[in-house]
């Protein structure tokens, strides 16, 4: 199994910013996948998911996320998206894609985003 | 919302003692379902516990995990130099939230 995170960057506040998840013998689809972030020097932080096909694919967001992210699957690519919305300084972090520990708990590299001005 | 709470927040141990970390609930955590994750510094977690106390394939039996309801324990038995790391417990299920860390240092 492997997820390769992708797509971060430095963005202005306010701004926006689409992450991937690419995976690699693992099905997405059959999984609720997560997004969990990690700010310069503290702990882990869980965004929000994406449910298994079998549920409708339903998300669920924290409290800080709910509003400003999306999270959706392209199931013919294999992948999960993280849509990020009017971004500020908290949200920078390295993000980090998640199978989920009933899936396997298998985490990617992750990716880094940075709001700064 | 359910809190974890981890102690204590730094473990000062040397190699070959036995660490002891703990991880409470603000509420019950349904069906056990309380996992606990290993990070080191520039890594990803790496997932070593599941269901409070089944080993992740691969991982070394020096580490154990037990508790139920509100309180539980990830043990690693014999400290190995590659066992100095961060601990995170977490929730899973129909709710996720993690724990704050528990740092295990060389003394």
């Amino acid at each position: 199994v492997q997820l390769v995170e992708s797509g971060g960057a430095l963005v202005k506040p306010g701004g926006s910013l689409r992450l991937s998840c690419a995976s690699s013998g693992f099905t997405v689809s059959g999984a609720s996948m997560s997004w969990v972030r990690q700010a310069p020097g503290k702990g882990l932080e869980w965004v929000g998911r994406v449910g298994s096909k079998t549920f409708g694919g339903a998300t669920d967001y924290a409290a800080s996320a709910r509003g400003r992210f999306s999270i959706s699957r392209d199931d013919s690519e294999n992948k999960v998206y993280l849509q990020m919305n009017s971004l500020n300084t908290e949200d920078t972090a390295v993000y980090y894609c998640f199978t989920g520990v009933p899936q396997g708990g298998f985490w990617g590299q992750g990716t880094l985003v940075t709001v700064s001005s | 919302e359910v809190v974890l709470t981890q102690s204590p927040d730094t473990l000062s141990l040397s190699p070959g003692e036995r660490a002891t970390l703990s991880c409470r609930a603000s509420q019950s955590v349904s069906g056990n379902s309380l996992a606990w994750h290993q990070q080191k510094p520039g890594q990803a977690p790496r997932l070593l516990i599941y269901g409070a106390s089944s080993r992740a394939t691969g991982i070394p039996d020096r580490f154990s995990g037990s508790g139920s309801g509100t309180d539980f324990t990830l043990t690693i038995s014999r400290l190995e130099p590659e066992d100095f790391a961060v601990y995170y417990c977490q929730q899973y299920g129909s709710s996720i939230f993690f724990g704050g860390g528990t740092k295990v240092e060389i003394k």
